[in-house]
């Protein structure tokens, strides 16, 4: 069974970091492009990044490009987003998501977890 | 980006009765090289994370009920649910997968009249 685990949210102030993790198990993790994607309160999905399998392709909406870094380690099973600079507007649940295929490019989400709320506040 | 927004944003329909959700991107999801249209539909209960229902537009995912089904191509698509039950109360939501960034639909809440 696919499972998806997100952790590492909280509240944080603007303008500080935190590090998001999904810890994956149920699949070959290493063939899989993975994402992020967040639902702000009350809002629709949005993406956020995807990495391919050997994470050598890695994406970002434009909202976060330079602000938010996506990494894998395949070894551990487990997806990353270290988000820095953070704003209000980045509060959110975020989702971990599987995709279909090996490249972020593929975009097809058949597997998500739970979430991890991350709440940006002074 | 390619905008998606579905009508009606909200809909309450009776247990038996049909469901029908509407989903128009600002350009075409139609790849001509392998006429497929990168539409997917996703089904999120309370409290719950999204559950793909549908993709290529109308192909249902392994396990969904034959009640949801998915048609449409290029802009204009349609979810429908032909006998709703109680456990279908969700928001459901569609995506394009055909470029970057991916992008949603604002979600159609649906509720039991």
């Amino acid at each position: 069974e696919v499972q998806l685990v997100e952790s590492g949210g909280g509240f944080v102030q603007p303008g500080r970091s935190l590090r998001l993790s999904c810890a994956a198990s149920g699949f070959t993790f290493d063939d899989y492009a993975m994402h992020w994607v967040r639902q702000a309160p009350g809002k629709g999905l949005e993406w956020v990044s995807g990495i391919s399998w050997k994470s050598g392709n890695i994406g970002y909406a434009d909202s976060v490009k330079g602000r938010f870094t996506s990494s894998r380690d395949n070894a551990k099973n487990s997806l990353y987003l270290q988000m820095n600079s953070l704003r209000a507007e980045d509060t959110a649940l975020y989702y971990c998501a599987k995709d279909v295929g090996e490249e972020w490019t593929d975009g097809l989400f058949d597997y998500w977890g739970p979430g991890t709320l991350v709440t940006v506040s002074s | 980006d390619i905008v998606m927004t579905q009508s009606p944003d909200s809909l309450a329909v009776s247990l038996g009765e049909r469901a029908t959700i509407n989903c128009k991107s600002s350009q075409s999801v139609l790849y001509s090289s392998d006429n497929k249209n990168y539409l997917a539909w996703y089904q999120q209960k309370p409290g719950q994370p999204p559950k793909l229902l549908i993709y290529w537009a109308s192909t249902r995912e392994s396990g969904v009920p034959d009640r949801f089904s998915g048609s449409g191509s290029g802009t204009d698509f349609t979810l429908s649910i032909s006998s709703l039950q109680a456990e279908d109360v969700a928001v459901y939501s569609c995506q394009q997968y055909y470029g970057t960034p991916y992008t949603f639909g604002q979600g159609t809440k649906l509720e039991i009249k």
